[in-house]
């Protein structure tokens, strides 16, 4: 079975700080890796990686891949505390002989930014 | 706005009724997907369509669920005979899928159910 876990499960950090969240993966057709931040709604989509070592940034954040050791990270440089918020991790597995975006998520990291 | 849309937001209903919720998906996405999610997880795949073919299902969704897309655009989610143990955030998503290339999911606010 497809399993995602991430570390740590929760983070409370001042503004100004940077903050490193982890994702492992174990899963089989592996496609993509995807961040979603979650605040109270809607999970709202970061990043899309498929390919291993290509660093995607957007402002402050940035996430990176390594398909050899089944891990992301997503990094938050100089956090603020709009920054609060579950960021999770999904992967995108399709089983076999489909197409479908069947996500797998991880459990979340919760991330407190105090003023 | 031309996101997801789901309704009702909220639901409060007793255990033994039957509920609906209602998913309009990003209207050129022809993929789209109900998850489940309770508090303090990720959310949990239950099912998904391809246009109006629902082409996957969870064991998580048990006989009493079922959900249908007809014509390929919006969605419903039906529960019969509601339980405590239905309790969660349902939330919807839709994608645009050509081949094996998928976008990312696009998810709604969800409908979060009670079950009294």
């Amino acid at each position: 079975e497809d399993k995602v876990v991430q570390s740590p499960l929760s983070l409370v950090v001042h503004e100004g700080d940077t903050v490193t969240l982890n994702c492992s993966y174990e899963v089989t057709n592996f496609r993509s890796l995807l961040w979603y931040k979650q605040e109270k709604k809607a999970p709202t989509f970061l990043f899309m990686l498929t390919s291993s070592g290509i660093e995607k940034k957007s402002g402050r954040l940035s996430s990176i891949l390594d398909k050899k050791e089944l891990f992301s990270i997503l990094n938050i440089t100089a956090t603020q505390t709009g920054d609060s918020a579950v960021y999770l991790c999904a992967v995108d597995a399709p089983p076999g002989g489909t197409s479908y975006g069947k996500l797998t998520f991880g459990q979340g990291t919760i991330l407190t930014v105090h003023p | 706005d031309t996101g997801v849309s789901q309704n009702p937001r909220h639901k409060i209903t007793k255990r033994g009724q039957n509920v609906t919720f209602r998913c309009d998906p990003i209207s050129e996405h022809n993929r789209l997907y109900w998850y489940r999610q309770t508090l303090g997880q990720g959310p949990e795949f239950l099912t998904y369509f391809q246009n109006e073919a629902q082409l996957e299902k969870s064991r998580l969704l048990s006989d009493r669920f079922s959900a249908e897309r007809p014509k390929g655009s919006f969605s419903t989610l039906e529960i019969q005979r509601t339980e405590q143990g239905d309790s969660a955030m349902y939330l919807c998503a839709s994608s645009l899928g050509r081949g094996f290339y998928n976008s990312p999911l696009h998810f709604g606010n969800g409908t979060r159910l009670t079950v009294t």
